[in-house]
């Protein structure tokens, strides 16, 4: 199957900071990309759906200037979590789509710990 | 009423057991189904993907899609302990649009 990579694999940093997690397909061009959380124990949750070259999608309830998504190329997704508090603390799993296919891979996950 | 329907677990089967997972849903629309596993702290791993009713296979895979009854499931034949895992179903109404998941099916198979 298709490869996603995601950068960092884990995270921690302080309250009030920001952090950039990054999304990349590695063997094909993805022209739509998913980020999604997941709290332990429960399943995902789509925050928001991306297009190369467009303005991300986001879900209801997403703060879309705390969670700002860029989808530069057909390759790069990130998303970034602007002043990061405690409650953002969650695991970040970005998939990627092909035109092709409707197949969603999806990357091995971020995890992030605001302290 | 959630638009997919998944029993959350846990299952717990001896190794070589034949398991069977289900999920059912309520939106028409869905014309794409899928099949994820997922490990601890891992992202989800597509497993099956199906488009028509009926039977797909792929090694000791088989996923089924009843979309009359709305209704898909996932065997496992021969289970094994790496199988253990959480098994995630979920589906589209279009190609490469959003997923709806269920809950997620929590599996150990035990040696």
């Amino acid at each position: 199957g298709a490869v996603v990579s995601q950068h960092p694999s884990w995270v921690i940093c302080k309250s009030g900071t920001s952090v950039k997690i990054e999304c990349r397909s590695l063997d094909f061009q993805a022209t739509t990309m998913f980020w999604y959380r997941q709290f332990p124990k429960q399943s995902l949750m789509l925050m928001a759906t991306s297009n190369e070259g467009s303005k991300a999608t986001y879900e209801q309830g997403v703060e879309k200037d705390k969670f700002l998504i860029n989808h530069a190329s057909l390759t790069l997704s990130t998303l970034t979590v602007t002043s990061a508090h405690p409650e953002d603390s969650s695991f970040y799993i970005c998939s990627a789509s092909a035109a092709t296919g409707y197949e969603q891979y999806f990357g091995p996950g971020t995890r992030l710990t605001v302290t | 009423q959630k638009e997919v329907e998944q029993d959350p677990g846990p299952l717990s089967v001896p190794e070589g057991a034949i398991v069977s997972l289900n999920c059912t849903y309520s939106n028409s629309a869905f014309q794409y189904f899928m099949w994820y596993r997922q490990y601890s702290r891992k992202g989800p791993e597509l497993l099956m993907y199906t488009y028509s009713s009926g039977n797909k296979e792929d090694g000791r895979f088989t996923a089924q899609v009843d979309k009359s009854s709305k209704y898909i499931s996932l065997f496992i034949r021969d289970s094994q302990p790496s199988d253990s895992a959480t098994y995630l179903c979920a589906m589209s109404g279009t190609s490469g649009s959003r997923l709806t998941f269920g809950e997620g099916t929590q599996l150990t198979v035990n040696p």
